[in-house]
């Protein structure tokens, strides 16, 4: 699976939009962005994927850029209730083990 | 939809017992389910992965003998921690995957602490 990267941190106003990048320069084909975040001390929780189309759904925007080598995530209004770790995965869909590779995540603060 | 649940939240035990951890996909089945650990600070780490039916597949560095692990249902996946050490202590987390898409739903995680 490529390999990502994610800055460490990043602060947020409450009610402003999270920009959160991820960087897959060695991206392939066939493998899919993932996006999930982990609040803390909780297990992770899925936010959205994709393969080169932008996705939205009730929770975020995954915008993936043409040459697919970067993506960002948009929480479109963030709330205080939005701070946590968000880790980018990319890897294949429907691969024969299906396992996840986290890394080191952005830990995202959402500030009053 | 695409609820698991994981029992006990905690556990505190004494060095040398054995702790099982039940992971439950309460509104789906699912056929495969994962198992990873956390460290203080890091990130998770896969452990294994559970099929339903079949013995575990265990990730370079895991002794298949001391984190047992159970699969004997489409919902129900237990990790049993065989004479726990101080050093077991983490944040254990399963997750499973709904069947027919690729997508993992994580369970709450169960943060264990060996005595």
């Amino acid at each position: 699976d490529a390999k990502t990267t994610q800055p460490p941190s990043m602060d947020c106003a409450e009610g402003r939009a999270a920009n959160l990048p991820c960087n897959h320069s060695t991206i392939s084909g066939n493998e899919y962005v993932y996006w999930y975040r982990q609040i803390h001390s909780q297990g992770p929780q899925y936010i959205i994927h994709g393969l080169k189309n932008n996705e939205t759904n009730e929770m975020a925007s995954l915008i993936i850029t043409e040459d697919r080598k970067s993506s960002t995530l948009i929480l479109p209004h963030a709330t205080l209730r939005d701070t946590a770790v968000y880790y980018c995965i990319v890897r294949v869909a429907y691969n024969a083990g299906n396992m996840l590779t986290f890394g080191g995540g952005t830990r995202l603060m959402v500030k009053p | 939809g695409a609820v698991v649940s994981q029992h006990p939240s905690r556990v505190i035990c004494k060095s040398g017992t054995s702790v099982k951890i039940e992971c439950r996909s309460l509104d789906f089945q699912a056929t495969t389910m994962f198992w990873y650990r956390q460290f203080p600070k890091q990130s998770l780490m896969l452990m294994a992965t559970s099929n339903e039916g079949s013995k575990a597949t265990y990730e370079q560095g895991v002794e298949k003998d001391k984190f047992l692990i159970n699969h004997a249902s489409l919902t129900l996946s237990t990790l049993t921690v065989t004479s726990a050490h101080p050093e077991d202590s983490s944040f254990y987390i399963c997750s499973a995957l709904v069947g027919g898409t690729d997508t993992q739903y994580f369970g709450p995680g169960t943060r264990l602490t060996v005595l």
